[in-house]
């Protein structure tokens, strides 16, 4: 099976702007996970989606938004791009039914000048 | 609130040695798994090995193999016959048994240095 993809691997974007990143989780594959991962604060949870749905939910802004596909693709926007936003993006899938593990893409590495 | 704390940033090996990476966690819950993640310098975020709490057996993956401690809360890692390839950053990484929550907590992340 082809493994989790994110697009796109590589995203420059100015303050003000808003973002969109995808992701495509390994076949079969109905939850799809977001982390942030920063120098400063290490790897942290920003939201699950499962069956098109917002299971689960991390402590960031209302900024920071994403929605899941019928076919389990998920997206994930950022508003408002601030500095702090900088950041490695990586999407995890699993089949989302309790104890499983999560496989993750390659991330996108996001640069807010 | 759960936490993951791995006390060693950085730590290096002999090349073909033994290591050991820390992990301990705090948590209220009976039914949990634990998970070792090793991130290289490709990002790519890679399971290593993975526990269940409600078995008593120690996970053992080739050359990785975790001491799980349940009671004291500790999840170690066991490099053995490190090769170059090791080389990476290791996160400890706990998440709750229930359906529907798939939230993983992690540590702060060890860096492995393997020395030829």
């Amino acid at each position: 099976k082809a493994g989790v993809t994110q697009t796109p691997r590589y995203l420059i974007k100015t303050r003000g702007q808003q973002v969109t990143l995808s992701c495509s989780p390994i076949s079969g594959h109905r939850s799809v996970s977001w982390y942030q991962q920063t120098p400063g604060q290490g790897l942290q949870f920003l939201f699950e989606y499962f069956s098109e749905t917002q299971r689960n939910k991390g402590n960031f802004p209302g900024r920071f938004s994403g929605r899941q596909f019928s076919n389990s693709r998920s997206e994930m926007n950022v508003s408002t791009l601030e500095l702090g936003d900088s950041a490695l993006y990586l999407c995890a899938s699993s089949p989302g039914q309790g104890g499983d593990t999560q496989y993750f893409g390659p991330g996108t590495r996001l640069t807010v000048l | 609130a759960q936490t993951v704390t791995q006390s060693q940033p950085e730590m290096s090996v002999q090349e073909a040695e033994t290591v050991t990476l820390s992990c301990t966690y705090d948590t209220s819950e009976s039914d949990y798994y634990l998970f070792w993640y090793k991130q290289p310098p490709s990002r790519q975020m890679i399971l290593v090995i993975r526990q269940e709490a409600y078995k008593q057996q120690n996970a053992t993956e080739n050359r990785f193999s975790v001491n799980f401690q349940k009671a004291a809360k500790s999840f170690s890692l066991k490099i053995s016959d490190s090769q170059l390839g090791d080389a990476a950053m290791y996160f400890c990484a706990y998440r709750r048994g229930n359906f529907g929550n798939e939230k993983l907590t992690f540590g702060t992340g060890t860096r492995l240095t393997i020395i030829p």
